[in-house]
């Protein structure tokens, strides 16, 4: 089973920062957090990982709470590209398998 | 770099028939995972190789089987094809498939009807 909650769904304004939110409360301190989103019918596309400090590319940043029991991916000015499912994994080291959850839709909208 | 390519793309076939889909990986990668997804289980793990070998394995029926070649090439095969095999095939790879940090990337998928 996923190892994550996210919400359903959300909405955004293009133009406007996207917040997504991922609750990870059994998370072991091997365990990164990975973001990755599938555009409908598109294979996932990988966003970004981190273990405990916040990570930024060029895509978008990762928050991790310092108890590392949450995380929020942020997309600072969605555009309509933007609209897809985010999965939020969480991936130990040792592990090869992605466990995926039900992700959250988000929708951009002009 | 080119990234993961899979052939077919679009596959129709008939119950009780036999698929073998194929997966490139980026190269220099040498860890291939296979998913399989559907409107009603999502994104599930099939299996994964590395240096031609199976080293984990999900939850789905022995009609299920992979292999994987010298060059890192990969072909997953579906034998007596069912309805409910209907779904988005997935492969990813990765450098070593573990580690710190290690990130699959995932190819187009091959989208499979059974009828």
């Amino acid at each position: 089973d996923a190892k994550t909650t996210q919400p359903p769904s959300m909405d955004c304004a293009e133009g406007r920062a996207a917040n997504l939110p991922c609750n990870h409360s059994t998370i072991s301190g091997n365990e990164y957090v990975y973001w990755y989103r599938q555009i409908h019918s598109q294979g996932p596309q990988y966003i970004i990982h981190g273990l405990k400090n916040n990570e930024t590319n060029e895509m978008a940043s990762l928050i991790i709470t310092e108890d590392r029991k949450s995380s929020t991916l942020i997309l600072p000015h969605a555009t309509l590209r933007d609209t897809a499912v985010y999965y939020c994994i969480v991936r130990d080291q040792a592990g090869t398998a992605l466990i995926f959850g039900k992700g959250t839709t988000l929708s951009v909208s002009s | 770099k080119a990234g993961v390519t899979q052939t077919p793309r679009y596959l129709i076939k008939t119950r009780g028939q036999q698929v073998t889909l194929s997966c490139s990986p980026i190269s220099g990668h040498r860890s291939v995972s296979w998913y399989q997804q559907t409107p009603g289980q999502g994104l599930q793990f099939l299996f994964e190789y590395f240096s031609e070998t199976q080293r984990n394995k999900g939850n789905f029926p022995g009609r299920f089987s992979g292999r994987q070649f010298s060059n890192s090439r990969s072909e997953m095969n579906v034998s007596t094809l069912e309805l409910g095999d209907s779904a988005l095939y997935l492969c990813a790879s990765s450098s070593v498939g573990r580690g710190a940090g290690e990130t699959q990337y995932f190819g187009p998928g091959t989208r499979l009807l059974v009828l």
